[in-house]
């Protein structure tokens, strides 16, 4: 099982429409998880972080399921600008402050 | 602001050639990182410098080698360049010990023919 997993996609959906990303990760130790965003050609950048039950940021909500080890992401009243890949990121189960990214979930959002 | 400068932004390069990929940044940061990333994979560790003066293998290491030249500088080095080497190439530093809010450099984008 890889370490991290998600959906690749990509999700194509109107404007204004919720959509959910799952992701799955091998490490039930894992305490701390993000939600990265990168933009095409560009580098990923720090959407959200997710320490506990789950966080909360405008239109973005990340929550945490410990038993099933799953993250999502829920993007609410979906903008054009949105469009994106979202990577899912969990700390390296072999220590030292690295992180291991999943492949990523390729949001398309059509007028 | 410049934050995380990586260059080139392009290269192209032959088989067997060498080069080496810089990267710095302005944020004093202790940790930095190399990353590959290509179609279809998540960006994966090559590797790590938790401090000045250390470097450690990380998930792909082969076929590179790196040099932390001082707090700010981190180098990405392929002595024999070859065609598994093309890809996109980031960096990033983070604090000492926080895992949240690595800031990436733009990216290096290697083609290796």
């Amino acid at each position: 099982r890889k370490e991290v997993e998600q959906d690749p996609g990509p999700f194509n959906v109107p404007e204004g429409a919720t959509v959910a990303f799952n992701c799955t990760y091998s490490n039930s130790a894992s305490q701390s998880f993000f939600w990265y965003r990168q933009d095409c050609r560009k580098e990923p950048k720090l959407l959200m972080s997710v320490y506990s039950s789950g966080n909360e940021d405008g239109r973005f909500t990340a929550q945490l399921n410990r038993a099933s080890q799953y993250i999502s992401l829920l993007i609410r009243d979906s903008k054009l600008s949105d469009s994106a890949t979202y990577l899912c990121v969990v700390p390296f189960s072999g220590g030292y402050n690295k992180l291991i990214f999943g492949a990523g979930t390729r949001l398309a959002v059509h007028p | 602001n410049a934050g995380v400068t990586q260059t080139p932004k392009f290269q192209v390069l032959k088989t067997g050639q060498s080069m080496t990929l810089q990267c710095a940044q302005d944020m004093n940061h202790n940790s930095m990182y190399w990353y590959r990333q290509d179609p279809g994979m998540g960006l994966r560790l090559i590797y790590y410098s938790a401090s000045e003066g250390t470097t450690d293998k990380g998930e792909v290491p082969n076929g590179y080698n790196v040099s932390r030249l001082n707090k700010r500088e981190f180098s990405l080095r392929l002595e024999s360049a070859a065609p598994s080497q093309t890809s996109v190439y980031f960096c990033a530093s983070s604090e000492a010990g926080r895992v949240d809010g690595y800031t990436f450099g733009s990216g290096t984008r290697l083609t290796v023919v």
